[in-house]
């Protein structure tokens, strides 16, 4: 069955370090992977996403991603970390054929000063 | 701001009670899909409609069905509600009904069963 972990519930990082938000999936065929991005009080927002060709994805607001098919991972980095990123991050993986998207549990990030 | 409006924002009721979730998808899109976001359960895949179809279903209790109307709103019926029905509930949007399609949120309805 698919399935996607993140295996940090949460994770705080000072601002101006950098960030790695770990994501792992399981899927028989090659994924459709997503992250987005949670505000509180607020819906979801696509950060990147990865269906194939180069392995490294640049998405908006300065993160990036990465697609290791041998690790099965597709982690989030930032280099930089501004305040305003603190928010909860979704990794997901999108079922071809079943038409619907499986979410890992989330991460939420915090950010100090 | 997605161009995905959903209403209400907030909804109160009482178990055994019967309530309707409505979504405008942004303009163009022809797929709806809900999903439901609770502290237990994270962000859980209910249904996906295409086009007034439906083309996908997940984790959706019997108690629980949607629809899709010729103008592309969507509506969500959750029945007989228990107080495990408490969560937010994210209607999402898109284009077409390839995964590769960017889904656009809403803002969510928070609902509460008392």
């Amino acid at each position: 069955a698919q399935s996607v972990t993140q295996p940090d519930i949460h994770i705080t990082v000072s601002e101006g370090a950098s960030l790695e938000l770990r994501c792992n999936y399981s899927y028989g065929a090659t994924p459709y992977l997503f992250w987005y991005v949670q505000s509180p009080g607020q819906g979801l927002q696509l950060l990147l996403k990865y269906f194939s060709g180069d392995t490294l994805v640049q998405g908006i607001k300065g993160f990036e991603a990465e697609f290791k098919r041998s690790q099965s991972s597709f982690n989030l980095r930032k280099p930089s970390v501004h305040w305003s990123d603190a928010a909860e991050y979704f990794c997901a993986v999108g079922v071809t054929g079943g038409f619907k998207t499986i979410f890992g549990a989330g991460t939420r990030l915090f950010v100090k000063a | 701001d997605s161009g995905v409006t959903q209403t209400p924002k907030h909804l109160i009721t009482a178990t055994g009670q019967r309530v309707t979730l409505r979504c405008s998808p942004r303009s163009g899109d022809l797929s709806v899909y809900w999903y439901q976001q609770s502290l237990d359960q994270g962000l859980q895949f209910l249904i996906h409609y295409y086009n007034g179809e439906e083309r996908a279903k997940g984790n959706i209790l019997e108690r629980f069905s949607a629809q899709q109307f010729p103008d592309l709103h969507s509506e969500l019926n959750l029945s007989s509600l228990e107080l495990g029905d408490s969560a937010l509930y994210f209607c999402a949007s898109s284009v077409d009904v390839g995964m590769d399609n960017e889904q656009f949120f809403g803002p969510g309805t928070r609902l509460t069963v008392l």
